[in-house]
């Protein structure tokens, strides 16, 4: 099946900085999302893009299908960003609806 | 608009027994997929129900079993609970129309065997 690959693992910042997460993923996608998850365990979506280029005040996100490769770019970062952040993707060779997560990208936002 | 729902929010069963989780999905909604999210991992696909009926299967054992009933809501059941089967069980709803779309997650179970 699809692998997927995110980075870095850990990533601290001080409030007011901007970060880019990376996903690697090993073969072509039907569909890719970005999720927050919060400390009380909720996946909160923040983008659905198979590709292209999506922004969201200070939160966007870019997919290059053709090389396999998702970004997402968090500006003037805040405590509230604090949590982790999943990439998942679809096998298109499996039904809709089974997605493939990373292992995701733990963001701490100091004050 | 509703979003995606589950019931217990916490639960704590000791090893052997039997548990039922339940999923209600996004209105509009007509497919539901169960994920099993291990402390410090990604969430894991168990399965997806479309149309009532099982439509495509991660690698779980046969302990995990589901069901759909008419108004698209679910429940993940697992039998003979393993210290291991201790996770956040997290549901996410879809529309599958034509083709893949966006999922939404509700806000989990947690699950503690001891």
């Amino acid at each position: 099946g699809i692998q997927v690959e995110q980075s870095p693992p850990d990533l601290i910042l001080q409030e007011g900085a901007n970060s880019t997460l990376r996903c690697n993923f090993s073969d072509s996608v039907n569909n890719l999302q970005w999720f927050h998850q919060n400390p009380w365990g909720q996946l909160i979506n923040l983008f659905y893009i198979p590709s292209g280029t999506k922004q969201n005040g200070r939160l966007s996100a870019t997919t290059v299908a053709t090389e396999r490769y998702s970004l997402l770019y968090i500006s003037s970062s805040q405590t509230t960003d604090s949590g982790v952040y999943f990439c998942a993707v679809e096998d298109p060779r499996a039904n809709a609806g089974k997605s493939t997560f990373g292992d995701g990208t733990t963001l701490t936002v100091k004050p | 608009d509703a979003g995606v729902t589950q019931s217990p929010t916490h639960l704590i069963k000791t090893r052997g027994q039997q548990v039922t989780l339940r999923c209600s999905p996004k209105s509009g909604h007509d497919t539901v997929s169960w994920y099993q999210q291990a402390l410090g991992q990604g969430p894991q696909f168990i399965f997806q129900y479309y149309e009532e009926e099982e439509r495509q299967r991660g690698n779980f054992p046969d302990r995990f079993s589901g069901h759909q009933f008419p108004n698209y809501s679910s429940e993940l059941n697992v039998n003979a609970l393993l210290l291991g089967d201790s996770a956040l069980y997290l549901c996410a709803s879809s529309l599958i129309g034509d083709g893949p779309g966006e999922q939404y997650f509700g806000p989990g179970t947690r699950l503690t065997v001891t």
